[in-house]
């Protein structure tokens, strides 16, 4: 059964750094694309980052390119986003998606985490 | 940058047939995702590369692509259905989700 549990989530100050992680289980971590999506509140839904299943690619959101970095240890099964510089507006709940479909790109979302909340906030 | 469009609503009654839009330049030539989520819930994709259900997902579910707009049909619709539909598409290596409609069953 395919799992996605995220954590790190928690209230930072504008300009601080946060980690997020995302421990997998269930399935072949390796073979799969990983992304994070957000969801502010009162807004819809907002993706945010990709990490192909081979690792060999890696792309953002306009809206946090620069600032937020994806990447997954294997070894460790887990996916994680490394998140700076953060702002007001960063504010949200961050899932954890896997892609549907094994060694493939650009898929659907088949499966996601239950979500993180990060609040930024003086 | 590319941008969905979706109505911020649609009310349907109980048993009837419910159509959700998302419009986009150029949609046709992208395999669109709908997800459905209900409050306190994760996501959940319904429909995949316009018109495909994962296994487990109602066959009153249903989706289409023609022009420039990919609509999310529901047969039947029932109570549960109720929730917030969202589509998405990849614009290039990016993706891409339309600002969410609001499914209402009165």
């Amino acid at each position: 059964q395919v799992q996605l549990v995220e954590s790190g989530g928690g209230v930072v100050q504008p300009g601080k750094s946060l980690r997020l992680s995302c421990a997998a289980s269930g399935f072949s971590f390796t073979s799969y694309g990983m992304h994070w999506v957000r969801q502010a509140p009162g807004k819809g839904l907002e993706w945010v980052a990709v990490i192909w299943y081979d690792g060999s690619n890696k792309y953002y959101a306009d809206s946090v390119k620069g600032r937020f970095t994806i990447f997954r240890d294997n070894s460790k099964n887990t996916l994680y986003l490394q998140m700076n510089s953060l702002r007001v507006d960063d504010t949200a709940v961050y899932y954890c998606a896997r892609d549907r479909e094994e060694q493939l790109v650009r898929q659907p979302l088949g499966y996601w985490g239950l979500g993180t909340l990060v609040t930024v906030s003086s | 940058s590319y941008e969905l469009t979706q109505p911020p609503s649609v009310s349907v009654s109980p048993g009837q047939t419910a159509s959700i839009t998302c419009s986009g330049e150029r949609l046709g030539n992208k395999f669109a995702s709908w997800y459905q989520r209900k409050p306190g819930q994760s996501p959940v994709l319904v429909i995949y590369e316009d018109t495909k259900r994962p296994s487990g997902i109602p066959e009153r579910f249903s989706g289409s692509n023609s022009g420039n707009t990919v609509t999310l049909t529901i047969s039947g619709t029932q109570g549960m259905d109720e929730a917030d539909y969202y589509c998405q598409v990849w614009d290039t290596s990016t993706g891409i989700f339309g600002g969410g409609t609001k499914l209402t069953v009165l």
